[in-house]
């Protein structure tokens, strides 16, 4: 089966500056799951999609980030204006099952965002 | 609140030694547990997951982890280290039921010496 696809793999853009990620969810998958990846740490939720309903966002920056996720597929994630801070790399997960259950998460190859 | 630690940002080891990766986790609820390996330039990939069955996990690769929960603790072990087992590890804790935040340590460096 194909496995979560992430575009574009890597974007440099300057502080202030909008930007846009996609990504496609292994076909059937009902959760969906945004990450961001600072250089050196761990993976940090960013937003969690059960379809297309949002599970959980509390550590989403909604002053500057926004997500969506249409008709429960593929899903957006934007950064408007993105900051010198948001450099990272931004990987996307899908899992099988619903929000909760502990079930395996198939990760992106993940997009590199450079703010300059 | 839910947390992980991951002693040591890098292990080394030599190629056919153990290796051990310790994961020590915070949670107000019984655990649902995951090690994840990233390799350079790709995504994480599940090695191996408790979910309160047998406290002794096996997973891919030949990698092992044991629920101790008097310790909080899943370390990660292999018998014997192969050049290829080098990537960056990650700890990873959950909880049951309704919304919840899956959290991640902040990743151990395997390196693995001929």
């Amino acid at each position: 089966e194909a496995g979560v696809a992430q575009s574009p793999r890597y974007k440099i853009i300057e502080k202030r500056q909008s930007v846009a990620f996609w990504c496609n969810p292994i076909s059937g998958h009902a959760t969906l799951y945004w990450y961001q990846q600072i250089l050196g740490q761990g993976p940090k939720l960013l937003i969690q999609f059960q379809n297309n309903g949002v599970v959980d966002d509390s550590q989403l920056p909604k002053d500057r980030f926004s997500a969506e996720r249409l008709k429960g597929v593929d899903s957006t994630l934007k950064i408007q204006p993105a900051k010198l801070e948001d450099s990272a790399v931004y990987l996307c997960a899908s899992a099988t099952g619903l929000a909760g259950g502990a079930y395996e998460q198939y990760f992106g190859p993940g997009t590199r965002l450079t703010v300059t | 609140a839910q947390s992980v630690t991951q002693l040591g940002s890098h292990v080394s080891v030599s190629e056919g030694a153990l290796v051990l990766l310790r994961c020590n986790y915070s949670s107000s609820v019984p655990p649902y547990l995951f090690w994840y390996v990233q390799y350079p330039n790709q995504g994480l990939q599940l090695l191996l997951k408790y979910t309160s069955a047998a406290t002794l996990v096996k997973g891919i690769n030949g990698f092992e982890a044991e629920f101790k929960k008097s310790e909080t603790s899943f370390h990660l072990t292999k018998p014997s280290a192969h050049m290829s087992d080098a990537a960056e590890y990650f700890c990873a804790v959950s909880r049951s039921g309704g919304s919840y935040i899956p959290t991640f340590g902040r990743g151990t460096s395997l390196i693995v010496h001929p």
